[in-house]
């Protein structure tokens, strides 16, 4: 079965670089959802999309920004990059909000900042 | 503050035994619970999950009983195989409240013994 597909798999970037990541949900999945994983640490979540449109906020630097396309694929982009933003990022994608309807996670992107 | 929590870094288990793997939570808010997988370079895998109107919920080898007075939940795998040798994070949200995103615990690391 068609998985999460995210790329790319790495990135290395420098400092007050930008950088953008992709996410491709499962098909006929609509709602997609963004999680940070630094080193030794669970996943902390980001933001969220329902039907193209934002649905939920955490944790997100105002450096970064997100959206959903018509293809309910979504980006990530991220500018001035910092240090501290090297971490594993991952997407998951669900049909719906409601009738708990678990999250599958993509393999995820690891951006390293130089 | 850690709203999931899963206080055992690691568990060995002999093949062909019982596994359990334990988490608390302390959001009262929370209403569904999920079970995730997660190799090294690989995403989070689905594994299980239970709505807080239920106590128990089992498929195949795997079960997560729930109990909400504790607010604490357990996944039990049995028999445990060695290629159930991954680390587990338990996951909640609350849906009746409108919040979709996952909180996650910080993981337990199962090793199956052969």
């Amino acid at each position: 079965a068609a998985g999460v597909i995210q790329s790319p798999r790495h990135l290395i970037k420098e400092k007050r670089e930008t950088a953008t990541l992709k996410c491709y949900p499962i098909p006929r999945h609509d709602t997609v959802y963004w999680y940070q994983q630094g080193p030794g640490q669970d996943p902390q979540f980001l933001i969220s999309f329902y039907e193209k449109m934002q649905s939920d906020k955490g944790s997100i630097p105002d450096r970064f920004s997100a959206q959903q396309f018509s293809d309910y694929h979504s980006e990530l982009n991220m500018s001035s990059l910092e240090l501290g933003d090297s971490a594993l990022y991952f997407c998951a994608s669900s049909l719906g909000q409601g009738g708990n309807q678990p999250q599958h996670f993509g393999d995820g992107t690891r951006l390293s900042i130089l | 503050d850690q709203q999931v929590k899963q206080n055992s870094p690691s568990l060995s288990v002999q093949e062909g035994r019982i596994s359990i793997l334990n988490c608390d939570y302390t959001n009262s808010m929370f209403d569904y619970f999920l079970w995730y997988k997660k190799y090294p370079a690989e995403g989070p895998t689905f594994l299980i999950s239970i709505s807080s109107i239920k106590d128990k919920n089992e498929d195949g080898r795997f079960t997560v009983f729930l109990n909400k007075s504790a607010k604490h939940l357990s996944l039990h795998i049995v028999p445990s195989q060695p290629g159930d040798s991954a680390v587990y994070f338990c996951a909640a949200s609350g849906i009746g409240a409108g919040s979709y995103q996952l909180t996650f615990g910080k993981g337990t690391k199962l090793s199956v013994i052969p």
